[in-house]
């Protein structure tokens, strides 16, 4: 079964650091476009980082410096690295599958989608 | 970055009511659009890609449509397991991964 599992959330004071697990099953993460999306209380879906196959990273302005996405290939596991964290980090963190759906005949000529997300780790900072 | 911005924020619809979401890019994003339904307490949920590109499982009473920079997601008979709240993501221009701020359906 493809699957998910995040880890590693919890409460923590501002400007510490915390780093969040994201456990793959029946694909492998080295191979797969692999995406952070977080969800502060009653908001909406914010997407926070990306690791390409290649292990190129992206990152959203929100978090760039004070973020680092990850993978360990022998556990299949892709991480986030948070420092410097602040109240506005507070939101439930999922991890997802970003899958390739096929090519279109425009740019950018591919397709892509999220098709695979993890439960969700909650980060609540708060001194 | 391209911005999405959805209408309404929510709506109030009874059980076989027809629904219809509307999504707009901030520049034309061709049909790189996807859609995703999020339930309380519950990770998101990928129903149509590519603008209207039904995922396998998910109901035909879900149409996706759209091209540009204007989209549609319409529900044509509101079931309620329906009762969720809808995003759309374009994929046209990425990174930044950006998302509408989202539509909540709920029971009138």
């Amino acid at each position: 079964e493809v699957q998910l599992v995040e880890s590693g959330g919890g409460l923590i004071q501002p400007g510490g650091s915390l780093r969040l697990s994201c456990a793959a099953s029946g694909f492998s993460v080295s191979n797969n476009y692999m995406t952070w999306v977080r969800q502060a209380p009653g908001k909406g879906l914010e997407w926070v980082s990306l690791i390409y196959s290649g292990g190129t990273t992206y990152y959203a302005d929100s978090v760039k410096g004070r973020s680092t996405i990850s993978r360990d290939n022998s556990k299949n596991t892709m991480y986030l690295q948070m420092n410097s964290l602040r109240v506005e980090d507070t939101a439930v963190y999922y991890c997802a599958r970003r899958n390739y759906y096929g090519s279109g005949s425009s740019y950018p000529y591919y397709y892509y989608a999220m098709d695979v997300w993890g439960q969700g780790t909650t980060v609540t900072v708060s001194s | 970055d391209i911005q999405m911005t959805q209408s309404p924020s929510s709506l109030s619809a009874s059980v076989g009511d027809r629904v219809t979401i509307t999504c707009r890019a901030s520049q034309s994003i061709s049909n790189y659009l996807n859609w995703y339904q999020q339930k309380p307490g519950k990770a998101p949920k990928l129903l149509i890609c590519a603008a209207s590109g039904l995922q396998s499982g998910v109901p035909s009473r879900f149409t996706g449509s759209g091209s540009g920079t204007d989209f549609t997601l319409t529900i044509s008979s509101l079931q309620p397991e329906d009762f969720a709240t809808y995003y759309c993501q374009q994929s046209y221009s990425t990174p930044p991964l950006t998302f509408g701020g989202g539509t909540k359906v709920e029971i009138k």
